[in-house]
Parts: structure tokens; sequence; C-alpha cells
């Protein structure tokens, strides 16, 4: 079947730095997407990886491992407003999304 | 705001109710999704539509019924629900294909209570 890994809630400070790992097994790979999820909001597009490294984008880094079915999201200076789920996904071989069940980051001042 | 509207963002209904819940995507799309969300499970999708034709239905009970009119808007139709369907109900959009990364983009969800 296929898997997507990530852990159910995390906690840091504000103004460190925090990793949100997502392991993946699925048939095939197009592609993994980062989204994050404010309580009672919609998902909002973070970030998004088909091709081995890094990508970052201000203060949030994604990064990639095709070979060992591994992705991490990275929060660098943490604000109190980064409080929110993020949600991995991966889109498999027929192009359907498989989706984490998400990680609760809980920011403390 | 992502230009994905969801109505009504609030629903109760009992479990011999008809409702509908609506979505409305101001983005030009041409695909069109509803996911089912409960607490600390993964998105469930549950029906896609490309350029208005469903392509997906992954096992979803008959008591959900989903209507496409057109590209731009998207219907959830409920009928005879169940306690255990009550969830956050989520439609996305997204530009299919595109050659990239073909990114959804969410409504802010219906939360669904039956009783």
């Amino acid at each position: 079947g296929q898997n997507i890994d990530q852990p159910t809630e995390m906690t840091a400070t504000e103004g460190a730095i925090v990793q949100i790992n997502c392991t993946y097994q699925t048939s095939g790979f197009n592609g993994l997407f980062w989204y994050q999820q404010h309580a009672g909001e919609a998902p909002t597009f973070l970030s998004y990886n088909v091709l081995d490294g890094l990508e970052e984008k201000g203060r949030f880094s994604s990064f990639l491992s095709r070979s060992k079915g591994y992705s991490y999201l990275l929060l660098k200076e943490l604000q109190m407003k980064d409080s929110a789920s993020y949600l991995c996904a991966v889109r498999d071989s027929n192009y359907q999304l498989i989706w984490g069940a998400g990680t609760k980051l809980i920011i403390k001042p | 705001e992502t230009g994905v509207t969801q109505t009504p963002r609030h629903l109760v209904m009992g479990m011999t109710n008809k409702k509908s819940l609506k979505c409305e995507q101001h983005l030009g799309h041409n695909a069109m999704y509803w996911y089912k969300q409960s607490a600390k499970k993964p998105l469930e999708l549950m029906f896609v539509y490309s350029l208005e034709e469903r392509v997906e239905n992954n096992s979803v009970p008959s008591r959900f019924s989903p209507e496409c009119p057109n590209s731009s808007h998207l219907f959830l139709h409920l009928h005879t629900l169940q306690p255990e369907d009550s969830a956050l109900y989520l439609c996305a959009s997204s530009q299919e294909p595109s050659g990239g990364a073909e990114t959804q983009y969410f409504g802010p969800g219906t939360r669904l209570l039956v009783l």
C-alpha cells in the first residue's frame, strides 16, 4: 500500500529552527508537496520538490531525497504565526496525491 | 484568500436531511476536487472533475453525490448521512495539465456535523 509518515505533533520555541520530516512509500513518484494549514482554514501551498536537493523560499526550505523516500520542511526564525499543521503529499505514478496526516506545530514564546 | 470559496462554512444536519455544499473557484482552473478531512487523518480524496467530467470516485458511498455544472462550480449533495460523516469537507482546484507542479488551491472548507 501507499503510505506517508510524518510526526503527529512538534513543539518549538519562537525564533528557533524546526525540521519536520516526511517519509513516503508510494507506487511511483511525480513530486512532493508541503502545505500549511492553520486551524479552521484552508491548506495553502508552501513548496514543491521533484528533484533531489534543497528548495529555499525565505524562512522556509524543503529538501528531497528520492532514493531514501524522504523529505523535510525546515522553518527558520520561527514566529508565533507559524503555529499550524504542515501537510506532506506525494504525487504517485497515476498523478494522484497521497497525503500524510499532517504535523501539528506548536510555537511557544 | 485562495480564489476558492465554499458555502456554507458550517452545517449541522440530521441523518434524514438533504443538503448541498457549494464550491466556486475564480482561478480559471479546469479541475476541481472534493476532499474529506477528519481529525488526525490524511486528507481523503472523494471526487475529481477534470474539464467537467468526473475522473475519480474513490469508492465514496452513494449518500454523497457530486455535481459539476461548469468548470467554476462544484457541488456535493448530501442525503441520509451518518454521524461518522461528520468532518471538514474541502474543495480544491488546479490547472491540469500545466507541465509544472499543478498545485491544488483549497477553499476554507465546510465543517459538517451530522446528528
